[in-house]
């Protein structure tokens, strides 16, 4: 069964940084690409960023690049989000996924970022 | 990159078929086979309905069927249910090699 767990989210102040971990399961998880997306509580799905099974190609949206980064360390079937700079408009549940085609085809139950001093 | 344009709202009774239209550009849902629905109930997390404009998850009803015309994407649901009742998204691979979200669309079940 695939399972995705996040964790490392919390209250952090702005300008601050975090880092999100994606534990994965359940699949040869180095053969497959995985994406970040995120959440304000009752608003809208925002995707964040995407990365390929050796880590080689990353994308990410306009309004995290420069200031985020994935990563994963496929020994230990985890992805990574390196959070820095955070603003109010940070906080929401973030969510992995893995992918396929594109889409986010299994998903983990999501983890909330507050920025707020 | 704009988001993906959904109407907010759309509503139907037991048994209908509804409509979702997901409108991009040839940047995004026009250029690539890459879109996607998704179903999400409230506090819980998206779950996948269609990927690759029509290709249907192992497990997910037959009920949802997915299709493109230039730039405009749909999702159908038919023999609509109460259980339906949710927000539903679509996304699309872009030529800048990210992924864009439509804002979403509510769905009523009368």
């Amino acid at each position: 069964e695939v399972q995705l767990v996040e964790s490392g989210g919390g209250l952090v102040q702005p300008g601050g940084s975090l880092r999100l971990s994606c534990a994965a399961s359940g699949f040869s998880f180095s053969n497959y690409w995985m994406q970040w997306v995120r959440q304000v509580p009752g608003k809208g799905l925002e995707w964040v960023s995407r990365i390929n099974g050796d880590g080689s190609h990353t994308a990410y949206a306009d309004s995290v690049k420069g200031r985020f980064i994935v990563s994963r360390d496929n020994a230990k079937n985890t992805l990574y989000l390196q959070m820095s700079s955070l603003t109010p408009e940070d906080t929401a549940i973030y969510y992995c996924a893995r992918d396929y085609g594109a889409a986010g085809v299994y998903w983990g139950q999501g983890d909330l970022v507050t920025v707020s001093s | 990159q704009s988001a993906l344009t959904q109407p907010a709202s759309v509503s139907g009774s037991p048994g209908q078929s509804i409509t979702i239209s997901c409108t991009g550009t040839s940047s995004d849902v026009g250029g690539y086979n890459y879109v996607s629905w998704y179903q999400q109930h409230p506090g819980k997390a998206p779950k996948v309905l269609i990927y690759e404009v029509t290709n249907r998850p192992s497990g997910v009803s037959n009920r949802f069927s997915g299709s493109k015309s230039g730039n405009t994407a749909s999702l159908t649901i038919s023999g609509l249910q109460a259980e339906d009742e949710a927000d539903y998204y679509c996304s699309s691979y872009t030529s800048r090699t990210t992924v864009v979200f439509g804002g979403g669309t509510k769905l009523t079940v009368l």
